[in-house]
């Protein structure tokens, strides 16, 4: 079957860095998305990984590791904007999209 | 209109309604798809259309169905509502017809509680 895993819930302190994992086992594999949602608000797109390595733009970095199914969301310099979810999405061999449950992000002060 | 927008915000209906739920897109993408986000859950997919006069069914496609006559709209039906199908629904674009990994946009939401 097809499953995408990331922790519930996390929390960090402003200003800091903080380490979101998700593994992911699918049928087929295209690339896998993180994207941002607030509470109450539509996700937006953060980025994209297809190939193995970190990609970096501005404070957030991702990795993808597709040997160990694996990818992590890296954010730094935490600000209070940043707490929110963050949702892992897997694209399979049919080009759709298969979702995580999400990892809230709650940043204190 | 600049994006996507969904129509209504908010929808509260009675079981065995027929309901349904508005999508627009401006961008002229190919692609569009709803998905409803339970919580705890993540998004699943209802239904897709890679391009206008096709679409095709998601994960989670029993009690609903769609049409795409044009690019810009997707429209979302509801037939008979049952209570299981209270959820937050989001409308998606993307460029592509098939076959090539492109981001999704997503639309605002329509917040649907059936009782």
């Amino acid at each position: 079957g097809q499953n995408i895993d990331q922790p519930t819930e996390m929390t960090a302190t402003e200003g800091a860095i903080v380490q979101i994992n998700c593994t992911y086992q699918t049928s087929g594999f295209n690339g896998l998305f993180w994207y941002q949602q607030h509470a109450g608000e539509a996700p937006t797109f953060l980025s994209y990984n297809v190939l193995d390595g970190l990609e970096e733009k501005g404070r957030f970095s991702s990795f993808l590791s597709r040997s160990k199914g694996y990818s992590y969301l890296l954010l730094k310099e935490l600000q209070m904007k940043d707490s929110a979810s963050y949702l892992c999405a897997c694209m399979d061999s049919n080009y759709q999209l298969i979702w995580g449950a999400g990892t809230k992000l709650i940043i204190k002060p | 209109i600049a994006g996507i927008t969904q129509a209504p915000t908010s929808q509260i209906l009675a079981a065995g309604r027929r309901m349904t739920l508005r999508c627009t897109q401006d961008m002229r993408h190919n692609a569009m798809y709803w998905y409803r986000q339970d919580l705890g859950l993540g998004l699943r997919l209802i239904h897709y259309s890679n391009t206008a006069g096709t679409t095709g069914k998601g994960e989670v496609p029993d009690g609903y169905s769609v049409s795409r006559a044009n690019t810009d709209d997707f429209p979302l039906t509801l037939a008979s509502a049952v209570p299981s199908q209270t959820s937050v629904y989001f409308c998606a674009s993307s460029p592509i017809s098939t076959g090539g990994a492109d981001t999704q946009y997503f639309g605002p939401g329509t917040r649907l509680t059936v009782l």
